[in-house]
């Protein structure tokens, strides 16, 4: 358990529509970090949080948005959902901005249908 | 960043040791060298890290080569828990963004 806690677990949702996962880093963690991983494009970073200010940018679409909030724990929203954001959803955290020992929760497996 | 190049793939019997090779050829004096795997669809975990040193810890060994182009991450006794895909990462440590870049990994499969 790495102490990092994502909700839901699954979320099947149909195209068009908006969804929010949530993280709650670990406690002491500053930086929230968010990963893709689907089927043929690998794990990819998305977006960086620290203290609750923006980081870092991936290729995050300008669909999904991201917010930290002051407890530290994060969402990460995605609207107008395509087939194609069936995905894993990963959320990291670290205790500074500046590590690579970064921690990842379980995921939130995201199904478009 | 320097790119990494792993072999796709990898088996190791279980109890002995898994040496799994990374090869960074165009690593600069300020990058360090991260470990992780992920087990089937779980989050990527955190395993080790190094710069020049060898470097220890209760889950792994990771051995750098003195010119710092290649590393080694030995698992001392492998079992079935540990197959998995492994990846080698190398980055600058900074203040900059911290995302990390997973390439394709090895994936190591223990067999019994």
């Amino acid at each position: 358990d790495s102490g990092v806690t994502q909700t839901p677990k699954h979320l099947i949702t149909a195209t068009g529509q908006r969804v929010t996962l949530r993280c709650s880093p670990r406690s002491g963690d500053l930086s929230v970090y968010w990963y893709q991983q689907s089927l043929d494009q690998g794990l990819q970073f998305l977006i960086q949080y620290y203290n609750g200010e923006e980081r870092a940018k991936g290729n995050i679409l300008e669909r999904f948005s991201a917010q930290q909030f002051p407890d530290l724990h994060s969402e990460l929203n995605l609207s107008s959902l395509e087939l194609g954001d069936s995905a894993l959803y990963f959320c990291a955290s670290s205790k500074t901005g500046g590590s690579y020992e970064q921690y990842f929760g379980p995921g939130t497996r995201l199904t478009v249908t | 960043d320097a790119k990494t190049t792993q072999p796709p793939s990898m088996d190791c019997a279980e109890g002995r040791a898994a040496n799994l090779p990374c090869n960074h050829s165009t690593i600069s004096g300020n990058e360090y060298v991260y470990w992780y795997r992920q087990i089937h669809s779980q989050g990527p975990q955190y395993i080790i890290h190094g710069l020049k040193n060898n470097e220890t810890n209760e889950m792994a060994s990771l051995i750098i080569t003195e010119d710092r182009k290649s590393s080694t991450l030995i698992l001392p006794h492998a079992t079935l828990r540990d197959t998995a895909v492994y990846y080698c990462i190398v980055r600058v440590v900074g203040n900059a963004g911290n995302m990390l870049t997973f390439g394709g990994g090895t994936r190591l499969m223990v067999k019994p």
